[in-house]
């Protein structure tokens, strides 16, 4: 069965200050990796995704994420955050070609600080 | 474009009461999704609609029934609601299945006391 950790339920950075939200995953067949992000009160919204090819991939708002197979990892990242970066972000997860590939696994959750 | 769309936004119900969760999209998507939000779980799967006429159980169905109404409507019933169901709802549609993101909900918040 695949699962997601995201490793920091909290993460505090100043504003200006590179930002890195940790993921690792597990699967059985082809991962398909998933970052999400949620304001206070609201519901979630999708900032990128890796399905193949380049490992690097840029999403909304200035974020990315690597994609590292032999670590099993897709951290998200940002090279300088900002106040408004402040949320809840999630990592999920696809395993595409098991049995279970309808399904995407999320994460717990990591609550992103970033103070002015 | 109003995107996904939940109705209604909070709720608070008594143990075996029953109510309907509605949800519509309007992206013309092929996929829908429930799922229930609890603190330090993040998001599981409650039903799920591959496409219209087919629905299937998630990871935590029990207690739950689904209808997908037609291509843009999908709703989630509780017929005898218990404290274990206060959560917050999230409704999601997709283009299909596999490598397409899906787009969330607001959310609706409930309460069973």
């Amino acid at each position: 069965a695949q699962s997601v950790a995201q490793p920091e339920d909290q993460v505090n950075v100043a504003e200006g200050n590179p930002l890195t939200v940790k993921c690792t995953y597990s699967v059985s067949g082809n991962p398909y990796l998933f970052w999400y992000v949620q304001y206070p009160n609201r519901g979630l919204q999708f900032l990128l995704k890796y399905i193949t090819g380049d490992n690097l991939v840029k999403g909304s708002y200035g974020f990315e994420a690597e994609f590292n197979k032999s670590q099993t990892s897709f951290h998200l990242k940002k090279p300088s955050a900002l106040v408004s970066d402040s949320a809840l972000y999630f990592c999920a997860v696809r395993d595409f070609g098991s049995s279970n590939d309808y399904k995407l696994s999320f994460g717990a959750g990591t609550t992103v600080t970033v103070r002015a | 474009n109003a995107g996904v769309t939940q109705t209604p936004k909070f709720q608070v119900l008594k143990t075996g009461q029953s109510m309907t969760l509605q949800c519509a999209q309007d992206m013309n998507h092929n996929s829908m999704y429930w799922y229930r939000q609890d603190p330090g779980m993040g998001l599981r799967l409650i039903y799920y609609s591959a496409s219209e006429g087919t629905t299937d159980k998630g990871e935590v169905p029990n207690g739950y029934n689904v209808s997908r109404l037609n291509k843009r409507e999908f709703s989630l019933r509780l017929e005898s609601a218990a404290p274990s169901q206060t959560s917050v709802y999230f409704c999601a549609s997709s283009a299909g299945q596999g490598a397409y993101e899906q787009y969330f909900g607001p959310g609706t918040r409930l309460t069973v006391t």
